[in-house]
């Protein structure tokens, strides 16, 4: 059974553009959670979402947003780069919304000049 | 707020040392208490769920146990291959997100 893909794995980007990242969860889980790890602060929480609906949001700004598709697969965007946004984004699916296992995949480590 | 804090930082062991990681924890009502290893370059990997103060959980040399304020991750003579960051985590009542501790990175040396 495959696992959590996120691609792409590395990106660099400048201050003021905008990004977009991808995740395939496993097959059969239907939702997919987005967390931003930095060595500062740690496992951030983003938001949730299942069924192509946001179940859950973290405390983040308005920049970063997200979206669900039908299969499940998701993308997050952040618009308006800021140095502060470098860290590695990583994606969560799970069988159910705040499901107690998540399955987290080997992130996209987005650097910011 | 639900907050998590994990000590030491860093542990640094010998192989065959055993020794233990703290998780202390406030939430507003424990769904559950998770605990996650993370190597480096990759995702955390999910290792046990905790409910209830009193439960224990093992999986070859670790062992996780749970209190109402804290948990421990008790690793019993560690391998170098056991080196990684492990992480905590909590989840409320209500069935919100998951609050994650900012881990300890363990190294075992040969």
């Amino acid at each position: 059974k495959a696992g959590v893909t996120q691609t792409p794995r590395y990106l660099i980007k400048t201050r003021g553009q905008q990004v977009t990242l991808s995740c395939s969860p496993i097959s059969g889980h239907r939702s997919v959670s987005w967390y931003q790890q930095t060595p500062g602060q740690g496992l951030q929480f983003l938001f949730e979402y299942f069924s192509e609906t946001q179940r859950n949001k973290g405390n983040f700004p308005g920049r970063f947003s997200g979206r669900q598709f039908s299969n499940s697969r998701s993308e997050m965007n952040v618009s308006t780069l800021e140095l502060g946004d470098s860290a590695l984004y990583l994606c969560a699916s799970s069988l159910a919304v705040s499901n107690e296992k998540l399955f987290f995949g080997s992130g996209t480590q987005l650097s910011v000049l | 707020e639900d907050q998590v804090t994990q000590s030491p930082e860093a542990l640094r062991l010998q192989e065959g040392e055993s020794s233990s990681l703290n998780c202390s924890y406030t939430v507003s009502g424990l769904r559950g208490l998770f605990w996650y290893r993370q190597d480096p370059g990759k995702g955390p990997e999910f290792l046990f769920t905790l409910y209830s103060a009193g439960e224990e959980k093992e999986k070859e040399r670790l062992k996780a146990t749970l209190t109402k304020k804290e948990s421990f991750l008790h690793i019993t003579a560690p391998k170098p291959e056991d080196s990684a960051t492990y992480l905590c985590a909590v989840q409320g009542a209500y069935g919100q997100n998951f609050v994650f501790g900012p881990g300890t990175r363990l190294s075992v040396l040969p």
